[in-house]
């Protein structure tokens, strides 16, 4: 199966200021058709999760633009501008080129 | 707008069944990649079952093979799990995903407990 793996898994951050988190797959995440399979995902406290980006850099519709993603084959980061106290939650990464699609451990990110 | 609704879950023995539903509505369903994908208490995601548009291609994790199986009634716009065999391990909340290129829905989770 293809490992992912989150750093950091805790995340304090200071309102306002900007937070990135970094996720690592041990194949490449790249399918048939071209397309880099990852994507990431938040879990606020007591809620489903919902998807914020698709395919490493596209946003969900309505997700704020201070949400962002990057990178390619196996290295890949989300990064949150400025946060906000509703971005309070955890954060996974997930591919899904391989079966069985996998996630990360998932990033705690909490306000200072 | 969009809802997806599971039902089902509850306390089971280990050796016990259940069948987890999904009803979907506000989109088109039969247009989605489906999934179960399952979060035991304070742990993290797991893809658990997965299965195509039409039906006919589906996929799980080696841990439920041959204990779960997904299927899809698309003319009614639901997602079941048929689950068997349940051990403590399968204990969690079983939300109900729907996959699109741009589109992509959870439900709120239906909690499966396995306990003596």
């Amino acid at each position: 199966d293809v490992v992912m793996t989150q750093s950091p898994l805790s995340l304090p951050v200071t309102l306002g200021q900007a937070a990135s988190i970094s996720c690592r797959s041990s194949q490449s995440l790249v399918n048939t058709d071209g397309d880099t399979c990852l994507m990431w995902l938040q879990q606020r406290p007591g809620q489903s999760p919902r998807r914020l980006i698709y395919k490493v850099s596209n946003r969900d519709s309505g997700v704020p633009d201070r949400f962002s993603g990057s990178g390619s084959g196996t290295d890949f980061t989300l990064k949150i501008g400025r946060v906000e106290a509703e971005d309070v939650g955890i954060y996974y990464c997930m591919q899904h080129a391989h079966w069985p699609h996998t996630f990360g451990q998932g990033t705690k990110l909490e306000i200072k | 707008e969009v809802h997806l609704v599971e039902s089902g879950g509850g306390l089971v023995h280990p050796g016990g069944s259940l069948r987890l539903a999904c009803a979907a509505s506000g989109f088109t369903s039969s247009s989605f990649w489906m999934s179960w994908v399952r979060q035991a208490p304070g742990k993290g995601l797991e893809w658990a079952a997965h299965i195509n548009p039409d039906g006919g291609d589906k996929y799980y994790v080696d841990s439920v093979k041959g204990r779960f199986t997904i299927s899809r009634d698309n003319a009614e716009n639901s997602l079941l799990l048929q689950m068997s065999g349940l051990r403590g391990e399968d204990t969690a909340v079983y939300y109900c995903v729907a996959w699109g290129q741009l589109d992509n829905y959870w439900g709120q989770g239906t909690l499966v407990t396995v306990s003596s």
